[in-house]
């Protein structure tokens, strides 16, 4: 049972350009979250989606970041016109339920460097 | 507002012996759960183990194993025999309880290393 998918696992931006980046959750997942992981910090959290809904974004700033779900496909984290405080590495995540023991389990990180 | 602790930075331990890394936490919820995420040199977050708030027993999975006290709200990772390959960054998380969110709220980290 293959695990998180996220790809590019690393990402060179140059600032003013849009960054994509990708999540597949693990087989039989409905629940993706993101979370951005800054230098020499923890994970924040960013945003919780279910397919074709947005749960809770209260993570996200506000501005020329989106997140979608869609029915079919992976799970897209979009930054417009990045900068290079954008640079961090980050997780998607995915469980089975929302409620109960449902443990997230990550993919591998994209890194994202803006030059 | 959820928060977690920990408070060690870095910790040292010698091969084959035991190690406690701490966390502590603060939640007005009463439902809750608590993790342990390893995160090695190559980045990647692997799941360690988990304590429920409700649950009685202390969490074990192999050689992790989970100190859980909810009056001290302390949920410290018990490594024992540490191995080579134990050396990593290691995070605490907890999840809100209840509520239309499943968000983790992670600590710092606690970067250990694993001596011969």
């Amino acid at each position: 049972n293959a695990g998180v998918m996220q790809n590019p696992r690393h990402l060179v931006r140059r600032r003013g350009q849009e960054a994509r980046l990708r999540c597949s959750p693990m087989k039989g997942h409905s629940h993706v979250y993101w979370y951005r992981q800054l230098p020499e910090e923890g994970l924040k959290f960013m945003v919780y989606l279910q397919k074709e809904n947005i749960i809770d974004e209260s993570g996200m700033p506000k501005e020329r970041f989106s997140a979608e779900f869609p029915k079919e496909g992976p799970s897209i984290l979009r930054i417009q016109q990045v900068v290079r405080g954008d640079s961090a590495a980050y997780f998607c995540a995915s469980s089975p339920l929302r409620q109960g023991t449902d443990t997230q389990y990550f993919g591998p990180g994209t890194r994202l460097t803006v030059l | 507002a959820q928060k977690i602790t920990q408070t060690q930075p870095g910790m040292f331990v010698q091969e084959k012996e035991a190690v406690t890394l701490d966390c502590t936490y603060d939640t007005s919820d009463q439902s809750y759960g608590l993790f342990w995420y390893k995160q090695p040199s190559s980045g990647e977050m692997i799941f360690l183990i988990y304590q429920g708030s409700y649950d009685e027993q202390n969490a074990t999975e192999g050689r992790y194993s989970l100190n859980f006290q909810k009056a001290r709200k302390s949920a410290n990772l018990v490594i024992s025999a540490s191995q080579l390959g134990d050396s990593a960054m290691y995070f605490c998380a907890m999840r809100e309880g209840g509520g239309a969110t499943n968000k983790l709220i992670f600590g710092t980290g606690t970067l250990l290393a694993v001596q011969p």
